[in-house]
């Protein structure tokens, strides 16, 4: 059976920093690969998603994530935070026909001042 | 606003209480799911519906029920419920087909419920 680790499940980081959260799947065949991220108070929203091609991928708010099949990783990535992006962030896959989402614990990130 | 709307947004019942947690999407999708998200644990799918057809049920214990009468509406039916089925609920739909794994999940904001 599939699996998704994340690695961190808090970080704490300033404004204008990096931003770099872990995540490594298990699983041998195709993959569609997702990151989620869930505001306070706010529903789950799609950050971006990695089905072919680019490994490369940009989503939304900046972020970018990158899918290194060799590692089976998905790692996502902002260069300079905001405090707006304080957040939890869950990574996910899906690997039958249906697109049943398989989710990592989440990891809460929280952006001071 | 994701098109996925849910009510009630937050349930309190009793262990021998039945109720239902209702989802609704306005995005013209045919598939909908039920998720479980406990505190510190993942989200866990618990039911997949397409095309009004269960595709799934992941284990999930017999107290839950869900109904989907079309492709716009998806319930979760509740009966004596235990302590540790309180969390948040969510609802998702996609345009799901048969090798539709590629396709979004939009999310509801969940209904939050804790039972006594």
């Amino acid at each position: 059976a599939q699996s998704v680790s994340q690695h961190n499940h808090h970080v704490i980081l300033s404004e204008a920093a990096s931003l770099e959260l872990g995540c490594n799947y298990s699983y041998g065949g195709t993959v569609n690969l997702f990151w989620y991220v869930q505001y306070p108070g706010q529903h789950l929203q799609l950050l971006l998603k990695y089905f072919s091609g680019d490994p490369l991928v940009k989503g939304i708010k900046g972020f970018e994530a990158e899918f290194i099949k060799s590692k089976f990783s998905f790692n996502l990535r902002k260069p300079s935070v905001q405090w707006s992006d304080t957040a939890e962030y869950f990574c996910a896959l899906t690997t039958d026909s249906w697109g049943k989402l398989q989710f990592g614990a989440g990891t809460q990130v929280v952006v001071t001042p | 606003e994701t098109g996925v709307t849910q009510t009630p947004r937050h349930l309190v019942m009793g262990m021998t209480n039945k109720k239902s947690l209702k989802c609704e999407q306005h995005l013209g999708h045919n598939a909908m799911y039920w998720y479980k998200q406990s505190a510190k644990k993942p989200l866990e799918l618990m039911f997949v519906y397409s095309l009004e057809e269960r595709v799934e049920n992941n284990s999930v214990p017999s107290r839950f029920s869900p109904e989907c009468p079309n492709s716009s509406h998806l319930f979760l039916h509740l009966h004596t419920l235990q302590p540790e089925d309180s969390a948040l609920y969510l609802c998702a739909s996609s345009q799901g087909q048969r090798g539709g794994r590629r396709e979004t999940q939009y999310f509801g904001p969940g209904t939050r419920l804790l039972v006594l």
